[in-house]
Order: C-alpha cells, then sequence, then structure tokens
C-alpha cells in the first residue's frame, strides 16, 4: 500500500532562519507531488507541484522553493523565513487512477 | 478547475443524517466532483468522488442533480467523529489537474 511521510510534525523557527521540509511517498512510482500551506484560519493554498525529478511547477510567487531530487521525495525550503511564513504545510502525492492523498502535515511557527 | 460554493457552516445532531450541498453550475463535462473533508490540524481526507451518477462507499453517499449543477454529500448518521471542514472540488479526473480548495463547509456534530 501507499503510504506519505512528512516531518517534522511542528517546527518553530526564528525569522531570517532557513527552512527544510521534507515529504517522501512509499509503494507507488512516478507520482504527482504537491506542496499546501494552510494559513490560521483560512483554506488551502497550492504552493508547488511537480510531476517528475527536478520539474517544479509554482502557483505562487513568495519567499519559498520546492525541489524534487528524487522520485518520491519532495522538499519544500526557503533561505530567510518571514513571520507569513507561520502556517500548517501539507505535502500530497495522486497519480493517475489515484485520488490525492495528504500527509499528516507540518506546523510552522516563525517567531 | 470550476468554482463551486458552499455554505460556510452546518449543525447536525449526533446520529442524524447531514446533508451537505454544493453548488458548481460552470462545472466542464469532463470534470468530476470530489468530496474531502478536513479534521482540525490533520491532513485532507478523500471522501468520495462522482461524475453524474450518485455513489456510495462506506463514508457516504454523493448525490448529483441531472444537470450536474450541484451535489449533496450525505452522512447517513453522523457521529462526532464527523466534525470537520467538506470541500466539494470539481476536477479533470485524468492527467495531473490540481486539486483547488474553497473554504469549504464547517460541520458541527453535536450530542
Amino acid at each position: 500500500s501507499q503510504t506519505i511521510h512528512q516531518w517534522p510534525a511542528t517546527l518553530v523557527q526564528p525569522v531570517g532562519s532557513p527552512l527544510s521540509l521534507e515529504c517522501t511517498v512509499e509503494g507507488t512510482s512516478n507520482p504527482n507531488l504537491y506542496w499546501y500551506r494552510q494559513a490560521a484560519g483560512r483554506g488551502l493554498q497550492l504552493l508547488f507541484y511537480s510531476v517528475g525529478i527536478g520539474q517544479i511547477s509554482s502557483e505562487v510567487p513568495q519567499n519559498l522553493s520546492a525541489s524534487r531530487p528524487q522520485d518520491r521525495q519532495f522538499i519544500l525550503s526557503s533561505k530567510k523565513l518571514l513571520l507569513s511564513d507561520s502556517g500548517f504545510y501539507l505535502c500530497a502525492w495522486t497519480r493517475e487512477g489515484y485520488g490525492y492523498t495528504f500527509g499528516s502535515g507540518t506546523r510552522l511557527t516563525v517567531v | 478547475d470550476a468554482k463551486t460554493t458552499q455554505p460556510t457552516s452546518m449543525d447536525c445532531a449526533e446520529g442524524r443524517a447531514a446533508n451537505l450541498p454544493c453548488n458548481h453550475s460552470t462545472i466542464s463535462g469532463n470534470e468530476y466532483v470530489y468530496w474531502y473533508r478536513q479534521i482540525h490540524s490533520q491532513g485532507p481526507q478523500y471522501i468520495i468522488h462522482g461524475l453524474k451518477n450518485n455513489e456510495t462507499n462506506e463514508m457516504a453517499s454523493l448525490i448529483i442533480t441531472e444537470d450536474r449543477k450541484s451535489s449533496t454529500l450525505i452522512l447517513p448518521h453522523a457521529t462526532l467523529r464527523d466534525t470537520a471542514v467538506y470541500y466539494c472540488i470539481v476536477r479533470v479526473a485524468t492527467g495531473y489537474s490540481t486539486l483547488t480548495f474553497g473554504k469549504g463547509t464547517m460541520l458541527l456534530v453535536s450530542p
């Protein structure tokens, strides 16, 4: 069966510090991978998606970047965090014939 | 993806059926109706999806009007654990279209 792992579960980082969130998928190959963010009291916003290794599409220009170094690994990064980067970050995967499956999320607080 | 309209919030008594409406008047012929829910501080969970026929699974039933301009998600016997935000989304099922979340309906199930 397919599983998606996301870590860490919670993170508190100072303004100006770097960020690296990792997401990995098991039990499938060539998945589409997604990063979503949910700010406090708001809906889910698509940040990045990837249809293959090294292929990243950005939905919203901002202080964040994404990379896909391996088929089932998706990384969300920032060189310098802003207060506005605080939120609940969710990784998801899908592929032909499958629905979206979300990870358990990372709650990031920038202080 | 076509846009959807859902009520902001709904209440339901435990053990009763919860009927969550969704309007999608601009849905295209190749777009499916998907329902997800998000329990507080968790990732969204897939519930059900359909094209034009009514669908039922172990979680819920989906009723789609004949003109496909609206649908209703039915939780036949709501429990306290069904308290969540419910998202109605329309998207093309094939290919790699992204999942665009609206504000959803906050369903509160009370004892």
